[in-house]
């Protein structure tokens, strides 16, 4: 079955320490995005990339970073600069640009302990 | 700037219908969604409407669009306790922009 996969569901990760969500994809989408949501806060975009090998800062990218190695993947790294790190984390893929569905994975909750 | 606002609860009874609404301000957005999150659960997307249209409707759900008002709304009829859940709109004038999310609490 086609779609998309983040892994894992729940992360715990000490401060001050770096940390890599996963996302995988087996739409053949172009586009992937990755982003935040707070209670109350709605969803914020952290990064996206409309092509392999190339990716853009969302609104709030300040203490992450991403690549975009390959179509399918496109794995997002909560580093110790983020001062805040614990949320719901939401991976998204489309075909195309913003005018195309996006389809969203099952999230990962991410809690600094 | 880009903003998108919805109320951020509502609770109607089993069999009401329910109105959710939803206001943004980027005038040149294509495509106006709605999407639908469960508890612990990504987004699904429940209906679209292309910023030409006024109205659409798919089975239960009907999407108002007022251009001039830049005011979108989606009511369910015949809400069921399934529906509960919390949901989204967003506008895509160049970036997908989300609302905070409305949740809605169905009452038997």
């Amino acid at each position: 079955d086609g779609g998309i996969t983040q892994s894992p569901k729940y992360l715990f990760r000490k401060e001050g320490q770096n940390v890599t969500l996963s996302c995988e994809q087996n739409l053949n989408h172009d586009a992937m995005y990755w982003y935040r949501q707070d209670p109350g806060q709605g969803l914020r975009l952290i990064y996206y990339s409309q092509i392999v090998n190339d990716f853009q800062k969302g609104d709030i990218a300040e203490g992450y970073s991403v690549s975009r190695e390959k179509k399918e993947s496109f794995p997002l790294t909560v580093t110790s600069a983020q001062k805040n790190p614990t949320a719901f984390y939401l991976c998204a893929s489309s075909a195309g640009g913003w005018d195309t569905e996006a389809f969203f994975g099952q999230g990962t909750r991410l809690t600094v302990v | 700037g880009e903003d998108v606002e919805q109320s951020l609860f509502l609770s109607v009874r089993e069999g009401d219908s329910s109105v959710i609404n939803c206001t943004y301000t980027d005038s040149s957005s294509t495509y106006l969604y709605w999407y639908k999150q469960e508890p612990g659960a990504g987004l699904q997307l429940l209906t679209y409407i292309f910023s030409n249209m006024d109205m659409k409707q798919d089975q239960r759900l009907t999407v108002l669009l007022n251009k001039k008002d830049k005011h979108l709304s989606l009511r369910i009829a015949d809400t069921q306790t399934g529906d509960s859940a919390i949901y989204f709109c967003a506008e895509s004038g160049g970036k997908l922009i989300f609302g905070q999310g409305t949740e809605l609490s169905v009452k038997p």
